[in-house]
């Protein structure tokens, strides 16, 4: 069964650390991995995208890693901000134009 | 527009009225998907449209939910006779189609539609 696991389910840390949040997946096959960032009653709005030839992609102070064999992908964010506080949402597409498996999401709150 | 809209924002209704959630993707993108997030839950997925090909509608919950793109571009998600655990929110992405490569597949959310089942 296609799944993506998030973890963790939430998450605080305080203004200016780091945090990696974990997405593992058995869709396959695979096509692409993207994270969202979904601001609380807000639209989710796209990082990152990956397919399975990438290892790594940065925005800005995000970086997402991706491992094919593994099935594993990670999203580290350096230096939070307030404005990081948000759900992240890991979600990976079955073959080209194939259906999209959604993650349940991390609630990351970032503390002054 | 700039983005994607949708409209209402938000909407009150009794159980067993039928209600209608609008979106307008942007300009262009020939994939539109309709959403359904309930508190604390991940996005599930409920319908996709892409051109002129026939809908997939393997994420619809019941024969009470359909929808419909006018045009090839703005769309309407239906529910008749609504239920309390219709209550969410319905996000509404576009675009600009699986054709293009990951990037071009790319959604662009609505800022999504509050539905509140009394």
């Amino acid at each position: 069964k296609n799944q993506v696991e998030q973890s963790p389910q939430s998450l605080i840390i305080l203004e200016g650390k780091n945090c990696t949040l974990q997405c593992n997946y058995t869709v396959s096959p695979f096509s692409n991995l993207r994270w969202y960032k979904q601001d609380t009653g807000r639209g989710p709005v796209s990082l990152t995208i990956m397919t399975f030839s990438e290892n790594t992609k940065s925005n800005g102070r995000y970086t997402a890693t991706l491992d094919a064999d593994t099935k594993q992908s990670s999203l580290h964010i350096t230096a939070s901000q307030l404005s990081d506080s948000a759900s992240y949402i890991c979600v990976v597409r079955a073959n080209q134009g194939g259906k999209l498996i959604f993650g349940q999401g991390t609630e990351l709150s970032v503390k002054p | 527009g700039a983005g994607v809209s949708q409209s209402p924002s938000n909407k009150v209704t009794e159980k067993g009225k039928d209600v209608e959630l609008r979106c307008d993707p942007i300009s262009g993108h020939t994939a539109l998907y309709w959403y359904r997030q309930s508190l604390g839950q991940g996005l599930e997925f409920l319908i996709y449209f892409q051109g002129n090909s026939a809908p997939d509608k393997s994420g619809l919950p019941s024969d009470r939910f359909s929808a419909e793109r006018t045009g090839g571009s703005v769309s309407t998600l239906t529910i008749q006779r609504t239920q309390q655990e219709d209550s969410a929110v319905y996000l509404c992405a576009s675009s600009l189609g699986p054709s293009g490569g990951a990037a071009q597949e790319t959604q662009y959310f609505g800022p999504g539609t509050r539905l509140l089942v009394l």
